[in-house]
């Protein structure tokens, strides 16, 4: 098992361009999440899915637009990106999204905005 | 709003000493507590959690946590530290009757370990 996988590991844009973070788990997972981490924060939560079908906003969402492909894969994508988007872009998954479960996480995606 | 306090964003120990590092949550229900630990360059990975019951969870790598309720805590612990323990430490905590599914995360706690 690859566990939750992310494309791609590094990225440089410039203020306006536009991408799509990819996010991929082969665990069978329900319950999949979109976080980022800038120094001193933690993570916070921009974006996440329940279930296949379903999307819902986080703590962080504006500026960010997310789509659940199907029960394996789940994008994030920047439309006009902004140097305060800058950040490490980390994907994670759990079985049910219930209040115990466990969250695994991706390698990350550090993006970096000019 | 439920909040995350990890006390000092960075932790120096020599190796072998004991490794302690804090966490405070805001809540007047307990949640559900989560430790991760975040090796250079890499993703999240789970140290242990408390849900319900005992309130001392072991975890992985020989590290331990004591839910405390009357102090709001939930610090890991490590007898004795190795090289290969430094990496970065975050708590997180998800309210249990909170639909939302997030966990909210501390700030962090960096661990050096000296040799």
């Amino acid at each position: 098992n690859a566990g939750v996988t992310q494309t791609p590991k590094f990225q440089v844009l410039k203020t306006g361009q536009s991408m799509t973070l990819q996010c991929a788990q082969d665990m069978n997972h329900n319950s999949m999440y979109w976080y980022r981490q800038d120094p001193g924060m933690g993570l916070r939560l921009i974006y996440y899915s329940a279930s296949e079908g379903t999307t819902d906003k986080g703590e962080v969402p504006n500026g960010y637009n997310v789509s659940r492909l199907n029960k394996r894969e789940f994008s994030l994508r920047l439309e006009s990106a902004a140097p305060s988007q800058t950040s490490v872009y980390f994907c994670a998954s759990s079985p049910s999204g219930g209040p115990s479960d466990t969250q695994y996480f991706g390698p990350g995606t550090r993006l970096t905005v000019l | 709003a439920q909040s995350v306090t990890q006390l000092g964003s960075h932790v120096s120990v020599s190796e072998g000493a004991l490794v302690l590092l804090r966490c405070n949550y805001s809540s007047s229900v307990p949640p559900y507590l989560f430790w991760y630990v975040q090796y250079p360059n890499q993703g999240l990975q789970l140290l242990l959690k408390y849900t319900t019951g005992a309130t001392l969870v072991k975890g992985i790598n020989g590290f331990e946590a004591e839910f405390k309720k009357s102090e709001t805590s939930f610090h890991l612990t490590k007898p004795s530290a190795h090289m290969s323990d430094a990496a970065e430490y975050f708590c997180a905590v998800r309210p249990w009757m909170d639909s939302s599914y997030k966990l909210i995360f501390g700030s962090g706690t960096r661990l050096l370990v000296r040799p």
